[in-house]
């Protein structure tokens, strides 16, 4: 059974970048058939989508975010990163990586989740 | 940008109730539409894609429905385990989702 697991820096200092990686397990990550995601949370708040990633790796960005954010794919790990620069406290958050099978447009399987705080 | 609207952003409903959440989308979406049930310290999970279709595994008393801009999320009968927040997310131009509807039991 397809699992994700968030893995990264759980304190991230302001005007740094914020990494984290979504390694797959029981199943790869080169289907063509699945887009691959990452979706944060702020404490309290509700869902906001990053961005995502196809296995070839085309790649699209929420507009707000688009300028500081990098997601990119290894397939040889089997593994999608996220890269976000110059964070704020703003990018506090929990961020979550997902699937996204084409055939339903939705995210059908999520990681736990992984708490990155901003701060000095 | 889409902006999704939900309401209510809360509600409180006793066991058995029929509870239901709307969201409105700012403009067509068609039925690119998904509903996402999360319980607090976890990750979403997918009830309902496309407006309407139930997802693998999920309890018939869920069900979607909508299309344009205004959809529907129905809970038939209110369990206890329904506690949670629910969430549409549109997927017609980028993903928008909505602000969540916090749902508890009367």
């Amino acid at each position: 059974q397809l699992q994700l697991q968030e893995s990264g820096p759980g304190l991230v200092k302001p005007s740094e970048t914020l990494s984290l990686t979504c390694t797959v397990s029981g199943g790869s990550i080169s289907s063509s058939s699945y887009y691959w995601g990452w979706i944060r949370q702020p404490p309290g708040k509700g869902l906001e989508w990053i961005g995502s990633i196809y296995y070839s790796g085309s790649t699209y960005y929420n507009p707000s975010l688009k300028s500081r954010v990098t997601i990119s794919v290894d397939t040889s790990k089997n593994q999608f990163s996220l890269k976000l620069s110059s964070v704020t406290a703003a990018d506090t958050a929990v961020y979550y990586c997902a699937r996204r099978p084409g055939g339903i447009d939705a995210f059908d399987i999520w990681g736990q989740g992984t708490m990155v705080t901003v701060s000095s | 940008d889409i902006q999704m609207t939900q309401s209510p952003s809360s509600l409180s409903a006793s066991v058995g109730d029929r509870v239901t959440i709307t969201c409105q989308a700012s403009q067509d979406i068609s039925n690119y539409l998904n509903w996402y049930q999360q319980k607090p310290g976890k990750a979403p999970k997918l009830l309902i894609y496309d407006a309407s279709n139930l997802e693998t595994g999920v309890p018939s008393r869920f069900s979607g429905s909508g299309s344009g801009t205004d959809f529907t999320f129905t809970i038939s009968s209110l369990q206890p385990e329904d506690i949670a927040t629910y969430y549409c997310q549109q997927y017609d131009n980028l993903i928008t989702f909505g602000q969540g509807t916090r749902l508890e039991i009367k």
